[in-house]
Formats: C-alpha cells, sequence, structure tokens
C-alpha cells in the first residue's frame, strides 16, 4: 500500500486515559502533517513534522498534546489525559519535499471517541 | 468571516447532471485543493491547482486567482459521487498549512 497508514482507524479512550496515534507516511515522503476535524467542523491544522523537527505546532493546544516523527517509525500524536472534547478525526497527511508540484497524501484518519 | 467559503452548503441532484460546487478565498494563496472525503472515510486529494484548469475523468477544476475562486465541476454525475468536496488553499505566507472549508455534501440520487 502505497498511501499514508492510521491506525488504529477508531479509538475509545476513558476520560482521563491516553491516546496515541500513528501514522506512516507515504514511502519517500519526510513530511507529516496533522489535522482535526470536530463534528460538523472543517478540518483544522495541528502541527507539521519533518523527521525529528517539529517545523509548526501552532495549531496544536499547548497542553495535554504531543507530536513526533523519528527517524525511523511512524509519526505519534499523543493526547494525555484525554477529555469529551477530545473527541474528533484526527487526519494525517504527507508530502515530498516539493509539496507545490506533488501536493499532499492524505490517510483515512483516526476517529478518537472520549466516553 | 471565514477565509475560505464554499457554495453550497448542500446539494441534492438526480444522477447525469451536471453538478458546480464553488469556492471563493479572501487570502493570498500558493494553491488550491480540492478534496473529496466519503462518510466515515477519509480524504482523497483530487485536484491541487495554482492557475488554470484541471480536468481528470468527469471532473474539472477551475480557478480564477484574480476573483479568488474556484469551481469544482461533475459531469455525468453518478450515485458514487455523493460525497462531500472540500475546498482548502495553501496560504501564500505558510504555504503548507492549509485553510479549509466547511464542505459542501453532495447527494446524487439514481
Amino acid at each position: 500500500n502505497a498511501g499514508v497508514m492510521q491506525n488504529p482507524r477508531h479509538l475509545v479512550r476513558r476520560r482521563g486515559q491516553e491516546a496515541r496515534l500513528r501514522c506512516s507516511p507515504v514511502k519517500g515522503h519526510s513530511h507529516v502533517y496533522w489535522y482535526r476535524q470536530l463534528p460538523e467542523e472543517g478540518l483544522k491544522f495541528m502541527v507539521y513534522l519533518q523527521k525529528e523537527n517539529i517545523i509548526d505546532e501552532s495549531g496544536m493546544p499547548k497542553e495535554r498534546f504531543s507530536a513526533e516523527f523519528p527517524k525511523e517509525g511512524p509519526s505519534i500524536l499523543r493526547i494525555q489525559q484525554v477529555v469529551r472534547g477530545d473527541s474528533a478525526a484526527y487526519f494525517c497527511a504527507s508530502s515530498p519535499l516539493d509539496r507545490s508540484n506533488y501536493g499532499y497524501t492524505f490517510g483515512s484518519g483516526t476517529r478518537l471517541t472520549v466516553v | 468571516k471565514n477565509e475560505v467559503e464554499q457554495s453550497p452548503q448542500n446539494l441534492t441532484a438526480q444522477e447525469g447532471e451536471f453538478i458546480t460546487i464553488n469556492c471563493s478565498y479572501s487570502v493570498g494563496i500558493s494553491a488550491l485543493h480540492w478534496l473529496q472525503q466519503h462518510p466515515g472515510g477519509g480524504i482523497v486529494s483530487l485536484f491541487m491547482l495554482s492557475s488554470g484548469k484541471k480536468k481528470h475523468g468527469r471532473l474539472i477544476a477551475t480557478i480564477n486567482i484574480q476573483e479568488k475562486h474556484s469551481s469544482l465541476h461533475i459531469t455525468a454525475s453518478h450515485p458514487r459521487d455523493s460525497a462531500v468536496y472540500i475546498c482548502a488553499v495553501a496560504h501564500m505566507d505558510s504555504n503548507y498549512q492549509l485553510i479549509w472549508g466547511a464542505g459542501t455534501k453532495l447527494i446524487i440520487k439514481p
């Protein structure tokens, strides 16, 4: 599969637990972007990462949320002490360096439900 | 006012009809994207435009940079085209951060 792989597809967590969302980019893509889609709303940018670097995390809440894209392995979006308001679909996209010509490839998303 | 506005919000049409979805934006952009999202599904990138027109199968996307407007057309629509169509723009100053429209929910009836 040459696309962006996100897992799990669905994740249920109780309030106060941790959620870990994984994103494996397209092979050869070195840039990863996370977006959040709240129910009945459009997508909102959260964070942009390159391998081992956070380039822009301006869209990510300052507390409880963190993201990484290690040298090896998938990008991880981590939400600590989840609350009901974190329930949303989280989408990951990847791109090569030259996104102006090649654009983005999106994953199928992880739907997080906090109960 | 949102930086990216789509119209209509909802569109129901009969199979075979010609469909037009519009997108207006208020910021300077480096590119405009049209994407498709099925209920509970992932997001598929349809087009990336910075000028002119692109065609892929029954889908056509146009952009007018001066008017800050883009349209997505579907010819000979089919029930499998039913989905949410989203316009997103890459801001000129931050071309990786997409600004998303709210989407147009399209239903094609057989």
